[in-house]
């Protein structure tokens, strides 16, 4: 199994509130992915990361930021957090090698 | 952008059966992917190809460029082959993966 992992598992947050979740990696890949899966729409790419500091949008970015300060870390943040992000939020990476993309446990949060 | 179609959405088979999943897609990709996701919620990466066919154990992927096309078959089903089965398509540059919605295949014994 690729070493990618994703923090936390679950969370339960209210609407409005700061919410950051965090993968991270021990394969030091180049790129980096955030996607959120929702009943209807499979899965949708956020934001991704070509290196540190180097990041864009994905299809669904309204609400989202991403950081990448160091290889291992890719964090999302949601500034403040509305019930239509209620998803489950699964990281992936990939070598710079290969469009082949391994995928972290994900993140089911909720949004009440 | 590219629109990735899947068919059947649903599919429910004996234990034994040749199963055969549909991928479909609207624009020129660098590579396609089949993931399998079981209930619980971990994805797996079950192959990756950009051309002709690949063989894992009782799995076979094939991928036809011109048609825009793969066909995800298992062989000798079992009822731990249930999940749900998604393709996904790679464009070329650093951006993501483009999905579509998925197979839910069910094995009965």
């Amino acid at each position: 199994d690729a070493g990618i992992t994703q923090s936390p598992r679950h969370k339960v947050t209210e609407t409005g509130t700061p919410v950051t979740l965090r993968c991270h990696q021990t394969e030091n890949h180049r790129y980096m992915y955030w996607y959120r899966q929702d009943p209807g729409h499979g899965l949708r790419l956020i934001h991704y990361s070509y290196g540190v500091k180097d990041t864009d949008k994905g299809e669904v970015s309204d609400g989202y930021s991403v950081s990448r300060s160091k290889t291992e870390d890719f964090l999302l943040t949601l500034e403040s957090a509305t019930s239509s992000q209620t998803s489950v939020y699964f990281c992936a990476i990939r070598p710079g090698t290969t469009y082949e993309q391994y995928f972290g446990p994900g993140t089911r949060l909720t949004v009440t | 952008k590219n629109e990735v179609e899947q068919s059947p959405q649903n599919l429910t088979a004996q234990e034994g059966e040749f199963i055969t999943i549909n991928c479909s897609y609207s624009v020129g990709i660098s590579a396609l992917h089949w993931l399998q996701q079981h209930p619980g919620g971990g994805i797996v990466s079950l192959f990756m190809l950009s051309s002709g066919k690949k063989k894992h154990g009782r799995l076979i992927a094939t991928i036809n460029i011109q048609e825009k096309h793969s066909s995800l078959h298992i062989t000798a089903s079992h009822p731990r082959d249930s999940a749900v089965y998604i393709c996904a398509v790679k464009g070329g540059g650093a951006d993501g993966l483009t999905f579509g919605k998925g197979t839910h295949l069910i094995i009965q014994p």
